[in-house]
C-alpha cells in the first residue's frame, strides 16, 4: 500500500551544520512530493515539493530532489541555523488529490 | 489576516463532556480537513469536506461528528469526551486540484482529565 518512511529523529545538530534527512516512499501512482515543516507551537507549512521525477524543490536553503530510481526524496540543507529547529514531515498524494500520505516526522534540533 | 483560523486555542474538559472545535479559512478554498496530532507528533487524517460534501470519513469513533455549514467553515463536534481524545486537532484547507498543497491552522490542544 501506499506510505511514508521517514528516518526516525530526534536529530541534533550544531549550526552551520549539514542536514539530511531521509524519505522513502512507496506509491501505486505517481504521485507528488511533498516537505512539511511544524515550528513548535503551530500547524504545519508547505517547505518545498515536487510534482515529476527529477524535480528539484527548493526553499528557505532546503532542497529535495523527487528521485524515482530510489523512491526518495530527501531533505538537505547545507548550514543549518538555530531557526530551523523544528519537526519536518515527508508527504506525498499518491498520485491523486484526495489525500496526503504522511511520514511520522523527524525532530530537528540545532543547538547554537 | 489569519488564514485558517481555529478557535479554541486550548481546551480542556472531563471525561465524558462534549466540545466543539470551529475552523474558517479564508483563502477561497473549496476543500476542508481534520486532522489529529498524538503527542508523538503522529498526524492522523480524520475527515476531509470538498464544497460542504464529506469526501473522506476515516476510522474515527462515531462521537466525533464533523459539520461544514459552507465551503468556508468546518467544526468538529466531540460526544462523551474519553482520555485517548486528548491530543491536538488541526484544520487545514486547500484548493481542489491544488496536488494537496494544504494550508494549516495553528491547532487546539484538548486535554481530558
Amino acid at each position: 500500500g501506499d506510505s511514508v518512511t521517514q528516518m526516525e529523529g530526534p536529530v541534533t545538530l550544531s549550526e552551520e551544520a549539514f542536514l539530511t534527512i531521509n524519505c522513502t516512499y512507496t506509491a501505486t501512482g505517481y504521485p507528488s512530493l511533498f516537505w512539511y515543516v511544524q515550528y513548535p507551537g503551530e500547524g504545519l507549512q508547505l517547505l518545498l515539493k515536487a510534482t515529476k521525477a527529477d524535480d528539484k524543490g527548493s526553499n528557505k536553503g532546503f532542497e529535495a530532489t523527487y528521485r524515482k530510481e530510489t523512491t526518495s526524496f530527501h531533505l538537505e540543507k547545507g548550514s543549518v541555523q538555530v531557526s530551523d529547529s523544528a519537526v519536518y514531515f515527508c508527504a506525498h498524494n499518491a498520485g491523486n488529490n484526495r489525500k496526503l500520505i504522511w511520514g511520522l516526522g523527524t525532530s530537528l534540533a540545532v543547538n547554537p | 489576516d489569519t488564514a485558517v483560523s481555529q478557535t479554541p486555542k486550548y481546551l480542556v474538559t472531563q471525561m465524558g463532556n462534549d466540545k466543539s472545535i470551529k475552523c474558517e479559512q479564508n483563502l477561497g478554498h473549496d476543500t476542508m480537513y481534520w486532522y489529529k496530532q498524538d503527542s508523538k507528533k503522529f498526524l492522523k487524517i480524520m475527515f476531509s469536506y470538498n464544497n460542504k460534501e464529506l469526501i473522506i470519513n476515516e476510522t474515527v469513533p462515531n462521537r466525533f461528528s464533523p459539520k461544514s455549514p459552507d465551503k468556508a467553515h468546518l467544526n468538529l463536534h466531540i460526544n462523551s469526551l474519553e482520555l485517548g481524545d486528548s491530543a491536538v486537532y488541526f484544520c487545514a484547507s486547500s484548493k481542489s486540484g491544488g496536488a494537496n498543497v494544504l494550508t494549516f491552522g495553528a491547532g487546539s490542544r484538548l486535554t481530558v482529565l
